[in-house]
């Protein structure tokens, strides 16, 4: 059993649609994040929810709203998107209450916005 | 702020060569430290991680790094290098936020090629 998983694995669309971007994880970590890697290869955290609840919201555009319906799965919805979306998206999880644990990666989405 | 820089944005070394990659920290506090690898078209893989232990940490697939607090460094190392090690590798410090969780800060990726 894949411990994160994301779909889709590739996505490609249209300027101004909107998409979204699925992950679940079965590790019963109670954090999850969205990171954005871009063509430079650097990754920023996005998002992060914790039990449902949203703890972490970074600068980022709010055509971008997560959505969490459970503490297993955690949801990214990009509404009009825009060339400059394209990249990789990774959820990821964690244990909480440590920095010390590290996080669970997906393989990641690749969007292309054309 | 925490963050971690990475000196060589591309490294190669030939097959049965030692790995040397460079991480360099910046926290106000002992940090929890990462390495994560990323071969192409994949996730990031945990490869070791410092959390104030020991100093030496050995990881999977052959690497280990050191936590030098006076060199303010976590530079990851193998022996000997293989050809499957060619992917991106990633220093990674965890920032605590507001006390109710964490994030992992990346550094900037270092691209190791592996020559027959």
């Amino acid at each position: 059993d894949t411990a994160v998983s994301q779909t889709p694995k590739y996505l490609v669309t249209q300027m101004g649609n909107d998409k979204s971007i699925k992950c679940e994880q079965n590790l019963g970590h109670d954090t999850m994040y969205w990171y954005k890697q871009d063509s430079k290869k650097f990754l920023k955290i996005m998002f992060s929810y914790n039990n449902k609840e949203l703890i972490i919201n970074e600068t980022v555009p709010n055509r971008f709203s997560p959505k969490s319906p459970d503490k297993a799965h955690l949801n990214l919805h990009i509404n009009s998107l825009e060339l400059g979306d394209s990249a990789v998206y990774f959820c990821a999880s964690s244990h909480r209450t440590s920095g010390s644990y590290g996080y669970t990666f997906g393989s990641g989405t690749r969007l292309t916005v054309v | 702020a925490q963050s971690v820089t990475q000196l060589g944005s591309h490294v190669s070394v030939s097959e049965g060569a030692l790995v040397l990659l460079r991480c360099n920290y910046s926290s106000s506090v002992p940090p929890y430290l990462f390495w994560y690898v990323q071969y192409p078209n994949q996730g990031l893989q945990l490869l070791l991680k410092y959390t104030s232990a020991a100093t030496l940490v050995k990881g999977i697939n052959g690497f280990e790094a050191e936590f030098k607090k006076s060199e303010t460094s976590f530079h990851l190392t193998k022996p000997s290098a293989h050809m499957s090690d060619a992917a991106e590798y990633f220093c990674a410090v965890s920032e605590s936020y507001g006390g109710a969780t964490n994030k992992l800060i990346f550094g900037t990726g270092t691209l190791l090629a592996v020559q027959p």
